[in-house]
């Protein structure tokens, strides 16, 4: 039972470097989503994806990349990384279909910019 | 807008002691979904229970029980006879039912977080 999978689940990144956090589930979820945690702040939503070729922003987009090729992957990309981006990064996911759903969460991803 | 409060930000008490984790939160909808979600200190996020705002029975599982009520838009969550494997950051969550064409994808709105240790 795989359920959401991240990687890598420790980054150090130098200001100004590209990344690509990976998200994959498979549990045929249309909704995927990702989430950053920062002390005090609870989670915030960056961007979602409501299923294949659909994507949008959430509460904290900017920096932030995304794309949805398939139902199963979601990968968060950071173009040029800055240390307000320092954070750990949840990506979530869930089914769509009915009123609303349990999000299942991946183990996350600590990502740190110096 | 939507707004999920809560005012603690760590508790500790000792084992076996019982202790409530306070949830405010804040909606212009009439349905609406509340959540708790366990972190443990190894990150990741558990999911405990999702209440729809038409239920307001309270709900028992174990040593974790759930206080729901809409007049005082709280749901707050108590653990009796604490363990130190309950020693975690606990997250209430709030969101609005998704409807399928209105743009509306039920993204779930966290609190702050509740830190809570459990001495032994």
């Amino acid at each position: 039972n795989a359920g959401v999978t991240q990687t890598p689940k420790f980054q150090v990144l130098k200001t100004g470097q590209s990344m690509t956090l990976q998200c994959a589930q498979d549990m045929n979820h249309e909704y995927m989503s990702w989430y950053r945690q920062d002390p005090g702040m609870g989670l915030r939503l960056i961007h979602y994806s409501v299923g294949a070729g659909i994507t949008d922003q959430g509460e904290v987009p900017n920096g932030y990349n995304v794309s949805r090729s398939t139902t199963e992957d979601f990968p968060l990309r950071l173009l040029s990384a800055a240390p307000s981006q320092t954070s750990v990064y949840f990506c979530a996911s869930s089914q769509l279909r009915g009123l609303t759903g349990e999000l299942f969460f991946g183990e996350g991803s600590r990502l740190t910019v110096l | 807008a939507q707004k999920v409060t809560q005012a603690q930000t760590e508790i500790s008490v000792v084992e076996k002691e019982d202790v409530t984790l306070d949830c405010v939160y804040e909606t212009r909808d009439t349905t609406y979904y509340l959540f708790w979600y366990k972190q443990p200190p190894s990150g990741e996020l558990v999911f405990l229970i999702r209440r729809n705002s038409f239920d307001e029975q309270n709900e028992i599982s174990g040593r974790y029980s759930w206080n729901f009520q809409k007049s005082t838009s709280s749901f707050n969550f108590t653990i009796t006879a604490s363990q130190v494997v309950d020693s975690a950051v606990y997250f209430c969550a709030l969101t609005r039912p998704r409807r399928e064409g209105s743009g509306n994808t039920g993204k779930l709105i966290f609190g702050q977080g509740t830190t809570l240790q459990v001495k032994p």
